[in-house]
């Protein structure tokens, strides 16, 4: 069964911690992203990957870094100088950029 | 400075009635449009697509409309189910330019038995 798994689903974490999501996908898609949900905001580019070893910031980079050392996996690290981290993530990926972007079932992230 | 925009927050329809989402966008090299169905605390679903060189496309209860000229697309419902209540993303891309989607706000549609 092709698709794109996310873990975990909720992840609490205390201020000033990194945190790491996971994302891993199966569909052999060459492009991943990471997107931000807030209420009322629609889905915001945090970081995405064209290929493997490659990655470009999106719209809200601050604060978060990956790493794309796997073709199948894309996680992301929310570190302690993102100010707000509370929100809902989502991981996607597509056969390349600029394609039909299938997405993960999200983590909810809340910070205490 | 939003380059794609769903101006209705919400719009609320009757069962078996006609849901029409409404979209905009102002940049005219997108050659790419999508609509993706969000329920709360999962992941978007994609819907249905249609490319710049087209003006229609149908896929069951599903249809997208594009007018280029008016730099507007619409996605119609027909006929509108209970199931269907959840939030639709509008999105764009170029194709051939390599960046990502970008996507509009999200309007929230509610369908009542």
């Amino acid at each position: 069964d092709g698709g794109i798994t996310q873990s975990p689903k909720y992840l609490f974490r205390k201020e000033g911690q990194n945190v790491t999501l996971s994302c891993e996908q199966n569909l052999n898609h060459d492009a991943m992203y990471w997107y931000r949900q807030d209420p009322g905001q629609g889905l915001r580019l945090i970081y995405y990957s064209q290929i493997v070893n490659d990655f470009q910031k999106g719209d809200i980079a601050e604060g978060y870094s990956v790493s794309r050392e796997k073709k199948e996996s894309f996680p992301l690290t929310v570190t302690s100088a993102q100010k707000n981290p509370t929100a809902f993530y989502l991981c996607a990926s597509s056969i390349r950029q600029g394609y039909t972007q299938y997405f993960g079932p999200g983590t909810r992230l809340t910070v205490l | 400075d939003q380059q794609v925009k769903q101006n209705s927050p919400s719009l609320s329809v009757q069962e078996g009635r006609i849901s029409i989402l409404n979209c905009d966008y102002t940049n005219s090299m997108f050659d790419y449009f999508l609509w993706y169905k969000k329920y709360p605390a999962e992941g978007p679903t994609f819907l249905i697509s249609i490319s710049s060189i087209k003006d229609k496309n149908e896929d069951g209860r599903f249809t997208v409309f594009l007018n280029k000229s008016a730099k507007h697309l619409s996605l119609h419902i027909v006929p509108s189910q209970p199931g269907d209540s959840a939030v639709y993303f509008c999105a764009a891309s170029f194709n051939q330019a390599g960046t990502a989607l970008i996507f509009g706000k999200g309007t929230t549609l509610s369908v009542s038995s």
